[in-house]
């Protein structure tokens, strides 16, 4: 069965240090998206992307986040100069389409636990 | 906010009884989609419901949906203790997804 894969699993990062996330969304999906959960706390939506352009984004994804699809087959997250409270699971996530108002099942991956220190 | 809202914030139940937990939310949706997570796990896409739609069923799993009351209840019958996790509603609304706090459910064997 397709499934979302993330890299790496565990990320620790000292604080300023950029890092990037990995994701390789289902093949046939068109949308793609990154979330975040800080310990404890919600599922929170960072932003979506479609056409090899941001779809949505929230008031968390600032200036310090950036996401690119380099290829046919990955999608990243790039966080410049992380902070401690950038610490959380970081899920990508993918769906065939976004239609308003039709079946859009996002498919997730299992996460990226980026520590800052 | 337009997050949903669920309640209980835990549950704690035996092996074989239901376990009922509620969504809430403030805004008009498109759908409602109810996951699961385990423990440092990623999410599990569960049932979606559609803003036109009252009641949905999967194997165990009954989802309704009262849009004028804008809340949404998930129904697991029959309860194991696999089905131990965190469960979230996500309200879909303006090409964004918004998820709540998550119940904790714990089933005893």
């Amino acid at each position: 069965e397709p499934e979302v894969t993330q890299t790496p699993s565990h990320q620790v990062t000292q604080m300023g240090q950029e890092v990037i996330l990995r994701c390789v969304p289902i093949s046939n999906h068109l949308y793609f998206y990154w979330y975040r959960q800080i310990l404890g706390q919600k599922v929170e939506f960072l932003v979506s992307f479609y056409n090899n352009e941001i779809s949505e984004k929230s008031e968390i994804f600032d200036d310090q986040f950036s996401v690119e699809r380099p290829d046919g087959s990955n999608f990243t997250l790039k966080i410049r100069s992380t902070k401690l409270e950038d610490s959380a699971m970081y899920f990508c996530a993918s769906s065939e389409a976004l239609q308003v108002g039709t079946y859009n099942e996002q498919f997730f991956g299992p996460g990226t636990r980026l520590t800052v220190l | 906010s337009q997050q949903g809202e669920e309640d209980p914030q835990a549950l704690s139940i035996q092996e074989g009884e239901n376990a009922t937990m509620n969504c809430s939310y403030k805004t008009s949706i498109n759908n409602l989609q109810w996951y699961r997570q385990n423990s440092g796990r990623g999410l599990v896409h569960l049932i979606l419901i559609r803003s036109n739609e009252r009641e949905k069923h999967s194997g165990r799993l009954r989802v309704t949906l009262d849009t004028s009351k804008k809340s949404s209840s998930l129904l697991i019958t029959a309860s194991r203790a696999a089905d131990t996790a965190s469960y979230f509603c996500a309200i879909y609304n303006f090409n964004k997804f918004y998820f709540g706090s998550g119940t904790k459910l714990n089933v005893k064997p």
